[in-house]
């Protein structure tokens, strides 16, 4: 157990739809990590939050878009849902300068 | 960012010794090497990190040449519950490790 917990497990969806991801950190990490992985693209850093901003960004659309709260819960949004959006999607933490990053069970997206 | 390249796949049998190298020519000053296993279904778990020379903890060592340009993460005498896939990354310190670039991976098959 990383410590980090995400929810929900699994989600089923229809394309055009919206969806949120749930992720809480470790107790006391300020940095959260999103990251897609699919069949066919390895795993893909999308953004990083760090105590409530935006720290860095990767490969993440524009339909998708991610906050960090004030008790440093993150939420992941994904809009206009497409099939190639299906996909785990995982959550990380890390304190601030610390290369190992625990990640979370992840977020099974099926979109159908 | 450093890219890193890995063996797609290796094989291996219980009790031996496995070392699996990365490429990453492009490594910068600042940059640290960084290995992750990743079990199916489940989010990528930190193994070892280092900057040159050996670095060995209880579950790996991870050897650097002088010229840093490659690394090889070796596991001694692997059990099946080693397979798994194994990325190598290399992240700045300096930036805290952001953005990290999780490549194809090594996926180890151990068997009896």
């Amino acid at each position: 157990d990383s410590g980090v917990t995400q929810t929900p497990k699994h989600l089923i969806t229809a394309t055009g739809q919206r969806v949120t991801l749930r992720c809480s950190p470790r107790s006391g990490d300020l940095s959260v990590y999103w990251y897609q992985q699919s069949l066919d693209q390895g795993l893909q850093f999308l953004i990083q939050y760090y105590n409530g901003e935006e720290r860095a960004k990767g490969n993440i659309l524009e339909r998708f878009s991610a906050q960090q709260f004030p008790d440093l819960h993150s939420e992941l949004n994904l809009s206009s849902l497409e099939l190639g959006d299906s996909a785990l999607y995982f959550c990380a933490s890390s304190v601030v300068g610390d290369p190992e990053q625990f990640f979370g069970p992840g977020t099974r997206l099926t979109v159908l | 960012l450093a890219k890193t390249t890995q063996p797609i796949s290796m094989d291996s049998y219980e009790g031996q010794e496995v070392n699996i190298t990365c490429s990453h020519n492009n490594i910068a000053t600042n940059d640290y090497i960084t290995w992750y296993q990743q079990f199916p279904s489940q989010g990528p778990r930190f193994i070892i990190q280092g900057y040159k020379t050996k670095v060995t903890n209880e579950v790996a060592s991870l050897f650097i040449p002088a010229d840093r340009k490659s690394s090889t993460l070796s596991l001694p005498r692997v059990s099946l519950s080693d397979t798994a896939v194994y990325y190598c990354l290399v992240g700045d310190k300096n930036t805290g490790f952001q953005k990290l670039v999780f490549g194809t991976g090594t996926r180890l098959l151990v068997s009896p």
